[in-house]
């Protein structure tokens, strides 16, 4: 079946440093979607990115979908103690069911 | 709030017990998704509805079963519960537009199984 990966697991940075967790999936996808859990909290969309190689921005935060749709990353840029949480990406290869990728937590030290 | 309510908050129940869990979607949410998450594990597709017929089934067990009333809310029925099965149970919902799926998530349901 569908396999995504997703890294790391963990990650810790100080206030300020930059974040990159990286998802690859074993099959080609149709879309690719990003979610951001706080703690205690439910997911919550952050954005799906649907062509080859698109590339799309919001205030800190850059998506990335690769050129072969078997891949993504999101990288945050100077990392605020707001952006904790934990981010899954979830992949859809057109059968509209998400298969999520385990996360990657992330905490910010002030 | 996404406008996506889960019924109840928490649950404490003993093994071998049922449950049901309840969702509703958001106004003109046609189809809702069923997630299983346990401690420190990602979310676990389980089932999908769209406007009362079954449209996906991920990992669900056959003790579990889900439907989706003609009002579109939906239950989650949980049976022989085992200590295993408690986890975060979310439901999601999204209206589903071409190849466009933002997914509403609820606050989720916490089942404890003692």
């Amino acid at each position: 079946g569908q396999q995504v990966m997703q890294i790391p697991q963990y990650q810790h940075v100080q206030e300020g440093e930059d974040f990159t967790t990286y998802c690859n999936s074993s099959t080609t996808l149709s879309n690719i979607q990003w979610y951001k859990q706080r703690p205690g909290g439910h997911p919550v969309f952050l954005i799906q990115l649907v062509k080859s190689g698109e590339v799309k921005k919001q205030k800190r935060l850059t998506f990335q979908f690769g050129e072969a749709k078997k891949n993504s990353s999101l990288h945050i840029t100077a990392t605020q103690t707001t952006d904790v949480g934990t981010y899954f990406c979830a992949a859809d290869t057109g059968r509209r069911a998400l298969t999520f990728g385990s996360g990657t937590r992330l905490q910010v030290q002030p | 709030d996404s406008g996506v309510t889960q019924t109840p908050k928490h649950l404490i129940t003993a093994t071998g017990q049922r449950v049901t869990l309840r969702c509703s979607p958001r106004s003109g949410d046609l189809s809702v998704y069923w997630y299983q998450q346990s401690l420190d594990q990602g979310l676990q597709f389980l089932i999908q509805y769209y406007n009362g017929e079954e449209r996906a089934k991920g990992n669900i067990l056959e003790r579990f079963s889900a439907q989706q009333f003609p009002d579109l809310h939906s239950e989650l029925n949980l049976s022989s519960l085992e200590l295993g099965d408690s986890a975060l149970y979310f439901c999601a919902s999204s209206v589903v537009s071409g190849s466009y799926n933002e997914q509403f998530f609820g606050p989720g349901t916490r089942l404890t199984v003692l």
